[in-house]
C-alpha cells in the first residue's frame, strides 16, 4: 500500500517553461513533506520542504504547493533549466519528521528538452 | 566539509551469503539513516541509527540488520541474501535526526545473483 504516490513516472519540459511534478498521499498524519533530487550514480539531494502549516514555500526557482484537503503536494520549477534534468522524489513524514522514516514516493523523471 | 560516504560502491554476491554496508556520516553527525531502493518499490526505509542506539525501524525482515559506532560511522549487514535483496542501499546522516535535512551518500550497488 504506497502511502506517497508519484503518478507519473517521467515528464518532458521545454527548457524556460515551467516543470510541474505532482505527489499525491494518503496518510493523513504526514505533516511535514520533502522533495529531492537525484542524479545518476548519486544520492538523493534535497530540494525544498513544507509544513502542513503552511500552503505555499518558494526558494528561488523552487516552489512547492501543499493541498491537504486533497492530500496532493506539487513542485513547480520556474524557468526549467538542463541541469534540472534528473528523478524527482516526494518524502513525507508524520510528527518526528525528518529521519523518522521518510516515505518516498517512486520519483519521477524529470527531462528538460533543449 | 566531506560529504557522506559509503563504501563499498558496488558488490556481487550469491544467494544464501551474507553482507555488510558501511557509511560515514558528515563529520558532527549524530544520525544515520539506511534506505534502500528498487526499481519496483522505490525508496524505502530501513532503519535510523542515533548516539548507537536504533531509534527508528522500518518494515523489513529481521535479515537486515545495523549498527553504529561511537564515531557515528554506521554498518548494515543483510544475512542470507535474496535475489529481491539486489537494489540500492542508501545511507543518509543528519545533525540529530527529526526534522534536521538528511545528507545522502552515493549508495552501495548490491547485486545478488
Amino acid at each position: 500500500d504506497q502511502q506517497v504516490k508519484q503518478n507519473s513516472p517521467s515528464l518532458s519540459v521545454q527548457e524556460g517553461r515551467i516543470s510541474i511534478l505532482n505527489c499525491d498521499y494518503t496518510n493523513s498524519m504526514f505533516d511535514y513533506f520533502l522533495w529531492y533530487k537525484k542524479y545518476p550514480a548519486e544520492g538523493p539531494t534535497f530540494l525544498i520542504s513544507i509544513s502542513s502549516i503552511k500552503d505555499k514555500n518558494e526558494d528561488g526557482r523552487f516552489t512547492v504547493f501543499l493541498n491537504k484537503s486533497a492530500k496532493h503536494l506539487s513542485l513547480h520549477i520556474v524557468p526549467s533549466q538542463p541541469g534540472d534534468s534528473a528523478v524527482y522524489f516526494c518524502a513525507a513524514s508524520d510528527s518526528g519528521g525528518g529521519a523518522d522514516g521518510l516515505t518516498f514516493g517512486k520519483g519521477t523523471h524529470l527531462i528538460i528538452q533543449p | 566539509k566531506a560529504g557522506v560516504t559509503q563504501t563499498p560502491r558496488y558488490l556481487i554476491k550469491t544467494r544464501g551469503q551474507q553482507v555488510t554496508l558501511s557509511c560515514s556520516p558528515i563529520s558532527g553527525h549524530r544520525s544515520v539513516s539506511w534506505y534502500q531502493q528498487t526499481p519496483g518499490q522505490g525508496l524505502q526505509f530501513l532503519f535510523e541509527y542515533f548516539s548507537e542506539t536504533q531509534r527508528n525501524k522500518g518494515n523489513f525482515p529481521g535479515r537486515f540488520s545495523g549498527r553504529q559506532f561511537s564515531n557515528s560511522r554506521s554498518e548494515m549487514n543483510v544475512s542470507t541474501l535474496e535475489l529481491g535483496d539486489s537494489a540500492l542501499y542508501l545511507c543518509a546522516s543528519t545533525l540529530e535526526g527529526g526534522r534536521d535535512t538528511q545528507y545522502f551518500g552515493p549508495g552501495t550497488r548490491l547485486t545478488v545473483l
